[in-house]
């Protein structure tokens, strides 16, 4: 089955970077597009960044453009985001989603990032 | 740019039915497809109706989707309440400006 595990969230100060990993497993990684989705503590669901199966294509929410950076690794199965410039508000947890019947078919079970000094 | 809102909260009793709105601000709801997601405390998404108004197998008939122009609004429709549906729910949906949006979320209780 379908297994989406994020990793790399913690603690780090504004202005400071992070790089978050998401190994998938149980479908054929290279033909899906991926997203990444946030949510911060006790608020709703905030699409991030999106990311074409090929890596031909990336769109960005106005709120992390210029400062977040998607990728993937289709031979090792992983999708990364790279966050510079953190700022308070980007503390959430993050998770990495896959395409499928709808945008957001598969969910892994989140990474926390929080910033602050 | 558009956003989706929903109702924060809704309440009823199990048994009972209860409707979700999630209205468009701007253009059509019809335009792009609105899907719906469930996260129960502790847990990611799951996705409960997509198309509008298709189930993904597993998922059952007691939840359903609708959309309406008129009101520029889908719906999430839960009938037959059982405690186990108490969570937040959100729509989504998606245009070339803004790509992917969420509403808000509403959270339901079953008392």
């Amino acid at each position: 089955q379908v297994q989406l595990v994020e990793s790399g969230g913690g603690v780090v100060q504004p202005g400071g970077s992070l790089s978050l990993s998401c190994a998938a497993s149980g479908f054929t990684f290279n033909a899906y597009d991926m997203h990444w989705v946030r949510q911060a503590p006790g608020k709703g669901l905030e699409w991030v960044a999106y990311l074409r199966f090929d890596g031909s294509n990336k769109d960005y929410a106005d709120s992390v453009k210029g400062r977040f950076t998607v990728s993937r690794d289709n031979s090792k199965n992983t999708l990364y985001l790279q966050m510079n410039s953190l700022r308070v508000e980007d503390t959430a947890v993050y998770y990495c989603a896959k395409e499928g019947l709808v945008p957001f078919d598969s969910w892994g079970q989140g990474t926390l990032v929080t910033v602050s000094s | 740019n558009f956003m989706l809102t929903q109702p924060h909260s809704v309440s009823e009793s199990p048994g009972m039915t209860v409707t979700i709105s999630c209205t468009r601000s701007s253009g059509s709801i019809a335009n792009n497809y609105v899907h719906w997601y469930q996260q129960r405390p502790g847990s990611s998404p799951t996705t409960v109706i997509y198309e509008d108004n298709q189930r993904p197998s597993g998922v059952p008939d007691r939840f359903s989707g609708s959309i309406d122009s008129s009101s520029n609004s889908a719906s999430l429709t839960i009938s037959g309440l059982k405690t186990e549906d108490e969570a937040d729910y959100y729509c989504q949906s998606y245009n070339s400006t803004n790509a992917w949006v969420f509403g808000g979320g509403t959270k339901l209780t079953v008392l």
